[in-house]
């Protein structure tokens, strides 16, 4: 089975700060690799996704993520966030050949001026 | 892209009602949708997995009866909490993986927040 661990519930930052949001996973077999954005009353949207190949995979708005084997993490990074990017963030995971995603329990990012 | 879409946005309900929640593939089929539940200020957690044409998988601990599940067709599940109760309030999200295959990739309907008096 597999699992996903955000270390970090909330993460304050200020505008046009850096930013790191961590996620470390757990599985027995190889995994593919998922980071969600979910803005306040609304459903998921996805930021970027890790399959295969480059382990640096860049997504939408300005974030990245970087898949470490050896480590089994999967931490999302911003070199600068801007008040829009308040909202919560779930790291996921599944197997290849399944379609069921784990979901971690979320990181809130909280951007202020 | 794929766009899932849930209907209705929000519901308020009266303690032993029964609501039903859709949630459509717009522009592409699916064969399998999943439904997720949602605490406030938590994860998502794997209700019940809905199969075109046959009946749905439920995680355990899912009560069968209570959370009715119904995939007629290839665009459409429906999500009905039967006999609802206050604790059953909560914020509802279902999703698709698209038929092109191999993205792994999930699409995700806006929600459905219900809250039941």
């Amino acid at each position: 089975a597999q699992s996903v661990t955000q270390l970090d519930s909330q993460v304050p930052v200020f505008e046009e700060a850096p930013v790191e949001l961590r996620c470390n996973y757990s599985s027995s077999v190889s995994v593919y690799l998922f980071w969600y954005v979910q803005y306040p009353n609304q459903g998921l949207q996805l930021l970027l996704k890790y399959l295969s190949g480059s382990t640096l995979v860049k997504g939408i708005n300005g974030f990245e993520a970087e898949f470490n084997k050896s480590q089994t993490s999967f931490h999302l990074r911003k070199p600068s966030v801007h008040i829009s990017d308040t909202a919560e963030y779930f790291c996921a995971v599944r197997t290849a050949g399944f379609q069921k995603l784990v979901f971690g329990t979320g990181t809130r990012l909280l951007v202020s001026p | 892209g794929a766009v899932v879409s849930q209907h209705p946005s929000r519901v308020i309900c009266k303690s032993g009602t029964s609501v039903k929640i859709e949630c459509r593939s717009l522009d592409f089929q699916a064969t399998t949708m999943f439904w997720y539940r949602q605490f406030p200020k938590q994860s998502l957690m794997l209700m019940a997995t809905s199969n075109e044409g046959s009946k749905a998988t439920y995680e355990q601990g899912v009560e069968k009866d209570k959370f009715l599940i119904n995939h007629a067709s290839l665009t459409l599940s429906t999500l009905t909490v039967t006999s609802a109760h206050p604790e059953d309030s909560s914020f509802y999200i279902c999703s698709a993986p698209t038929t092109s295959g191999g993205t792994g990739e999930l699409f995700f309907g806006e929600g459905s927040r219900l809250t039941v008096l």
